[in-house]
């Protein structure tokens, strides 16, 4: 099946730092998600990419849909203590038959920021 | 606006118990799933649902039991826990099965231990 390779793992930085982490995939997306996930809650979407080579902004993210379709970055500029979480990519593909939409989720990175 | 809310947030059982944790959403969203977490894993899709009458399997579905008879409830049943289903449980909805400008919305989580 279709897998995501999201890195790093997890990432600890200094508050005021910014931060880069990417999904790869051998595999093209027609969608692209980027989610974070606060201790004990869900994950909650912050930024959504339809079109390849898409760069799009939401405050200090910015996050891009590769020109290839098979992969994603997000960044976070100017790391707050609140920007700790986990930050999960999540790429759609479309199937066989025009609706069996597939959405795969990387493994998640895990971020600290000290402060 | 509620959005998804699950219920209970925390369960322990014994092997063998059965046990139905509860999803409901109020943004009268047709797609509606439910995934496990686990440390290393990221998010696996367990069972699917793309209207109330309709259900699917998704990546781990066995052990898992769902139905969908209103388009605000998708009910998931463990008929007899084993401890390998312990894990965090997320439901999540979106107005249909596309991401394109449909996102999943995630509930906070069930967290159950199966001793």
């Amino acid at each position: 099946g279709q897998q995501l390779n999201q890195s790093p793992q997890s990432m600890f930085i200094q508050e005021g730092e910014d931060v880069s982490m990417n999904c790869t995939s051998s595999s093209i997306f027609n969608t692209w998600l980027w989610y974070k996930q606060d201790p004990g809650e869900g994950p909650v979407l912050l930024i959504a990419l339809y079109k390849a080579g898409e760069l799009t902004s939401n405050g200090r993210l910015t996050a891009q849909f590769g020109i290839t379709r098979k992969d994603s970055f997000l960044n976070i500029s100017a790391s707050i203590p609140s920007d700790v979480g986990i930050y999960f990519c999540a790429g759609q593909s479309l199937g066989s038959g025009g609706s069996n939409y597939k959405l795969t989720f990387g493994k998640g990175t895990l971020l600290t920021v000290n402060p | 606006n509620a959005g998804v809310t699950q219920t209970p947030k925390f369960q322990v059982l014994k092997t063998g118990q059965s046990m139905t944790l509860q999803c409901a959403q109020d943004m009268n969203h047709e797609y509606m799933s439910w995934y496990r977490q686990d440390p290393g894993m990221g998010l696996r899709l367990i069972h699917y649902s793309v209207g109330a009458g309709i259900t699917d399997q998704g990546e781990v579905p066995n052990g898992y039991n769902v139905s969908r008879s209103t388009t605000e409830d998708f009910p998931l049943r463990l008929l007899s826990a084993a401890p390998s289903q312990t894990s965090v449980y997320f439901c999540a909805s979106s107005r249909d099965r596309s991401s394109y400008n449909s996102p999943l919305h995630f509930g906070n989580g069930t967290r159950l231990t199966v001793t």
